[in-house]
């Protein structure tokens, strides 16, 4: 079965953690996206990767860090920076013509 | 940056059309994306215009004039399952890609 797997689908965290949610492709694409949305609002970018080793902040990069050591995957860290973690995070992957999301994680930081 | 606007609501009826429109300012186009969004759901594919004109795709069309920073979605024969929202989104020369606020459009019967 082939695309964007994201896991776990529900996360619950104690303030204070770090927090790693996974992203993994199949689609040999070489572009991939983190982003954060809030309840009834849109997505806001927190860091892309168009090639492995590589990667830029988005607009809401602080508090998360990320890493690219393989094509496939793109992990992302919520730090205890990060001030108002709880949100609905989604990864896409995509190539110059289309872009995928991926199923999102639900993250409750209490 | 990107300043990315499209209405926050509509309403129609099922069987009819809906335009939804969407303005953007950017450094460096390099195309536009829509994306359907059920509530709580993750986003799916809709469309992707980076020339000017229309792209048809069954009841969904999408048209894009890059001169005036300007889109809209078009649906068609609207049904029940196309309440949604509806999600623009415009890449950078960097391939940044950032999205509109979104649409919620309500078919009712």
């Amino acid at each position: 079965d082939g695309g964007i797997t994201q896991s776990p689908k529900y996360l619950f965290r104690k303030e204070g953690q770090n927090v790693t949610l996974s992203c993994e492709q199949n689609l040999n694409h070489d572009a991939m996206y983190w982003y954060r949305q809030d309840p009834g609002q849109g997505l806001r970018l927190i860091y892309y990767s168009q090639i492995v080793n590589d990667f830029q902040k988005g607009d809401i990069a602080e508090g998360y860090s990320v890493s690219r050591e393989k094509k496939e995957s793109f992990p992302l860290t919520v730090t205890s920076a990060q001030k108002n973690p709880t949100a609905f995070y989604l990864c896409a992957t995509g190539t110059a013509y289309e872009q995928y999301f991926g199923p999102g994680t639900r993250l409750t930081v209490t | 940056g990107q300043n990315i606007d499209q209405p926050t609501e509509m309403t129609a009826t099922e069987g009819a059309i809906v335009q939804i429109n969407c303005t953007y300012q950017t450094s460096g186009f390099n195309g536009l994306f829509w994306y359907q969004q059920h509530a709580g759901e993750a986003p799916t594919f809709l469309s992707y215009n980076v020339l000017d004109g229309l792209e048809e795709k069954g009841r969904f069309s999408s048209f894009l004039s890059r001169s005036k920073g300007y889109s809209y979605l078009l649906l068609k024969e609207l049904q029940m399952k196309d309440s949604a929202s509806y999600l623009c989104a415009v890449r950078d020369q960097d391939y940044k890609l950032s999205f509109g606020a979104g649409t919620t459009v309500t078919v009712r019967a």
